[in-house]
């Protein structure tokens, strides 16, 4: 049952601390997202890539915020430094190769910045 | 500008009657949309998607239904069961457009028994 794995799954941390988020996209996918869902947004679309190329990351605030593929099978997240309104529970989704728009969800990371 | 929307954040339907979820769009280029649905803790799951060809999906007690003219769909649960008790979102995306969806803000649906 193939899915998509995000690690950690929960992180609590202070104000001003480096984050990292890693999610693992399903084999053969060829499309990352991630997400970040607040109570007022919904979910934002933070950044996009294919073929571990960024294709869009306009909704990422780019003074703190970074995404990477450094490989097929890594993507991660960074927010550094830190801040409390970047608490929210972040998702990344896996798409197969373009004969879909059916995107599939990891569980997501619950960020609490203190 | 939120170009998909969720009017209603939550509803609230008894057991065995009809859920009903809207939503609306803005973006005239959407040709495809798609109903996720979460539960707490869980990343969302693909429900029920529709082409801009058509104006009516369905699968089992999920249909969805399309009305372009009117930049709208609905997600119709018939009957609801308690375990549809989960937040709904709506989403678009306009094609090749390489999977990019645009999401709403998401439906509470509560399904009592």
């Amino acid at each position: 049952d193939a899915r998509v794995t995000q690690t950690p799954r929960h992180k609590v941390t202070e104000m001003g601390q480096e984050v990292t988020m890693r999610c693992q996209p399903i084999l053969g996918h060829n499309t990352v997202f991630w997400y970040r869902q607040t109570m007022m947004q919904g979910l934002e679309l933070l950044a996009y890539f294919r073929n571990r190329a960024p294709l869009d990351d306009s909704g990422m605030p780019k003074d703190r915020f970074s995404a990477e593929m450094p490989d097929a099978t890594l993507a991660t997240l960074k927010i550094q430094p830190s801040e409390p309104r970047d608490s929210a529970v972040y998702f990344c989704a896996s798409g197969p190769p373009a004969s879909t728009d059916t995107q599939y969800f990891g569980p997501g990371t619950r960020l609490t910045v203190l | 500008d939120q170009q998909v929307k969720q009017n209603s954040p939550s509803l609230s339907v008894q057991e065995g009657r009809i859920s009903i979820l809207n939503c609306d769009y803005t973006n005239s280029m959407f040709d495809y949309f798609l109903w996720y649905k979460k539960y707490p803790a869980e990343g969302p799951t693909f429900l029920i998607s529709i082409s801009s060809i058509k104006d009516k999906n369905e699968d089992g007690r999920f249909t969805v239904f399309l009305n372009k003219s009117a930049k709208h769909l609905s997600l119709h649960i018939v009957p609801s069961q308690p375990g549809d008790s989960a937040v709904y979102f709506c989403a678009a995306s306009v094609n090749n457009a390489g999977n990019m969806l645009t999401f709403g803000g998401g439906t509470r649906l509560m399904v009592k028994p």
